[in-house]
This record gives structure tokens, sequence and C-alpha cells, in this order.
């Protein structure tokens, strides 16, 4: 069956450093995957897009990587702020423009 | 400009009566997208509308569900009867239409509480 996974876990890390999350996907081809924040009682705020095409995007402090071969995306924050704890959501969309939707990894960024 | 704004932003209903949704996409946006979370589940999707044909409804869980955007405007989202599992946040999102891929913008919820 099709699943996106994404560490369940809350990742804590130190403001300055760089957060890592990893998307995982079986059974889909994406055209395209996007990251989306959300914030509690909030959408979710769409960040980056990637095609299948690509390997690697970047925004400002913010990179997505996409390994269509290992059927996984990376997204990276550098120099992490406490403002950037959320819940970060992976989506795939395999050009149907309906996106499936990870269940998000919360990162919280300590001062 | 203007987001995407959704109404009510919360619904406490009874089991068996009827609630109607609705969401205004950003203006000149085609595509119109209602998803849901359920408690603990991931957001899935529902159904997608260009203008005001239903493109894409292969997410709607059952008969109870009426989704409408007539001219292509708001789009309404209809549960009725209402059933306790349907409780939870309906997302409507709305994009360009720029060809796929387009990045998706979202409402706040409506969060549905279904007693």
């Amino acid at each position: 069956s099709q699943k996106i996974e994404q560490n369940s876990e809350a990742l804590n890390i130190q403001e300055g450093k760089t957060a890592t999350l990893t998307c995982n996907y079986t059974n889909y081809s994406p055209a395209y995957l996007q990251w989306y924040r959300q914030d509690p009682g909030r959408g979710p705020v769409f960040l980056l897009l990637i095609r299948e095409n690509e390997k690697e995007k970047r925004k400002e402090r913010l990179k997505v990587t996409f390994d269509t071969t290992l059927k996984q995306s990376l997204f990276h924050i550098t120099a992490s702020q406490p403002a950037d704890s959320a819940t970060y959501l992976c989506a795939l969309d395999t050009g149907r423009r309906a996106l499936t939707f990870g269940s998000g990894t919360r990162l919280q960024v300590q001062p | 400009e203007a987001g995407v704004t959704q109404f009510p932003s919360h619904s406490v209903i009874e089991k068996g009566q009827t609630v109607t949704l609705r969401c205004d996409p950003i203006s000149g946006h085609d595509n119109l997208y209602w998803y849901r979370r359920v408690m603990g589940k991931e957001i899935k999707f529902l159904l997608h509308f260009v203008k005001e044909s239903k493109q894409d409804e292969s997410g709607m869980p059952n008969n109870r569900f009426l989704a409408e955007r007539t001219g292509g405007t708001y789009s309404t989202l209809k549960v009725q009867p209402a059933e306790l599992e349907d409780s939870g946040v309906y997302f409507c999102a709305s994009s360009q239409n720029r060809g796929t891929g387009d990045e998706q913008y979202f409402g706040p919820g409506t969060r549905l509480t279904v007693t």
C-alpha cells in the first residue's frame, strides 16, 4: 500500500544548529514533493516545492533534497531559530494536484 | 492580498444534524481543494474543483458529503447527516492554474465536533 513516513518523534535542537527532517515514501511515483509548515490552530503554509527531475532546491535558510531512487526527501533548516519551531509536513503530488500528506514532524528549537 | 478564508472557525453539532462549511479562496485562483484531518491522523484530500467543475472527488468519504462551487468562486461543503467520525478539522486550499505542481494556499480550517 502507499505510505509516507515522517519522524513522528519530535525533533529538539539547539538554536543555530541545522535541523534535518526526513520524508520517506513507498509505492508512489510523485511528480512533485512539497514541504509545508503548520503552527497550532492554523492551516499549512507552503515552503518549498521540488520536482522529480530536481535533486536540490534552496530558499534562504531552507534546503530540500529529493532522491527518487531512495524514495526520500530531506528538509534542512540552517541556522535554526526558536521561531522555526512548528510541525513540518511533507506532501506528495503525483500530478493530479491532490496532495497526499505525511503525518508531520514537530520541530522544537531551544534558545 | 487576502488569504483563503473559512467559516465558521468552529462548529459543534449533534449526530444526525446538518452542517455547511464555507471556503472563500484567493481571488483569481481557479483551483479549490478540500482536505480534512481527523484526530491523530494525517491531512487527507477530499476533492478538487477547477472553477465550478469537480475535477477529482476521489477522497470524499461517502454520499453524506456534498461539495459545491457555484459560479467558480466560493465553495461549500455540506455534511448531512453528520456522524461522530466526521469530527475533525476541515481545510480548504486554493491555487492558481499555472499547470501542475502549484503551491497550495490553505485556510485556517474549520474545526467540526459532532457529539
